[in-house]
């Protein structure tokens, strides 16, 4: 079946420093890749989403690459502040399957101050 | 415009006694998805449903769970006989129609069993 493998499932950083995060789908008709920031006891925010027809995307300090070929994309934060500890959760969805979406496992993002 | 709405927002129940979830879509929303979040784990799809109508419910458990979204009032999660293994925060997500990318989700319920 569908699956998405996310990498690391923690991550330490130094505030100012950069974080990355990635991701691998395995339903080659996956056209929609979205990211989501969770703090504990919250839903499920989105923070940034890619098409599968462009490959890479970029709002302020956060940016989304995607290589479809070989079935990656990863989320980039920039200058990470202590606000950005949370878990991040990449997730890959098809408009042409059963439109549900297959998340990753998880990321927890712990930035030092 | 009012977001995805859920109730309750937090659940006890004693193993065996049953479980409803409730789910208000977004205004002008007919597509309804529920999501299950295990403690430390990422959200898992469950069934996917349009009004008076199941889609997709291959993450369904086969037992005790059923869903449903009627014509007239919100969607429901229905678990019968819940044991503690069911303790998780439940998450539905509606959009405006299938096929579409955005799915927009809600505060979650969270469902402990005792």
């Amino acid at each position: 079946g569908e699956n998405v493998e996310q990498h690391p499932s923690t991550l330490s950083v130094q505030e100012g420093d950069s974080a990355v995060i990635k991701c691998t789908y395995s339903d080659s008709a996956s056209n929609y890749f979205p990211w989501y920031k969770q703090e504990l006891g919250k839903r499920p925010q989105l923070i940034i989403d890619i098409r599968s027809n462009v490959g890479e995307k970029k709002d302020q300090r956060i940016a989304v690459t995607l290589n479809k070929t070989a079935k990656h994309f990863s989320l980039h934060i920039t200058e990470t502040q202590p606000e950005d500890s949370a878990v991040y959760f990449c997730v890959a969805f098809s408009t042409s399957g059963t439109y549900k979406y297959i998340f990753g496992t998880g990321t927890r993002l712990k930035v030092l101050a | 415009n009012a977001g995805v709405m859920q109730n309750p927002r937090h659940l006890v129940r004693r193993r065996g006694q049953e479980a409803r979830l409730r789910c208000s879509p977004m205004k002008g929303h007919s597509h309804v998805y529920w999501y299950r979040q295990l403690p430390e784990e990422g959200l898992k799809f469950m069934v996917y449903l349009q009004k008076e109508n199941i889609i997709d419910e291959s993450g369904m458990p086969k037992e005790r769970f059923s869903a449903e979204f009627p014509k007239e009032g919100p969607s429901i999660l229905r678990i019968q006989q819940v044991v503690r293994g069911d303790s998780a925060a439940y998450f539905c997500a509606s959009s405006p129609q299938g096929g579409v990318y955005e799915q927009y989700f809600g505060p979650g319920t969270r469902l402990t069993v005792t």
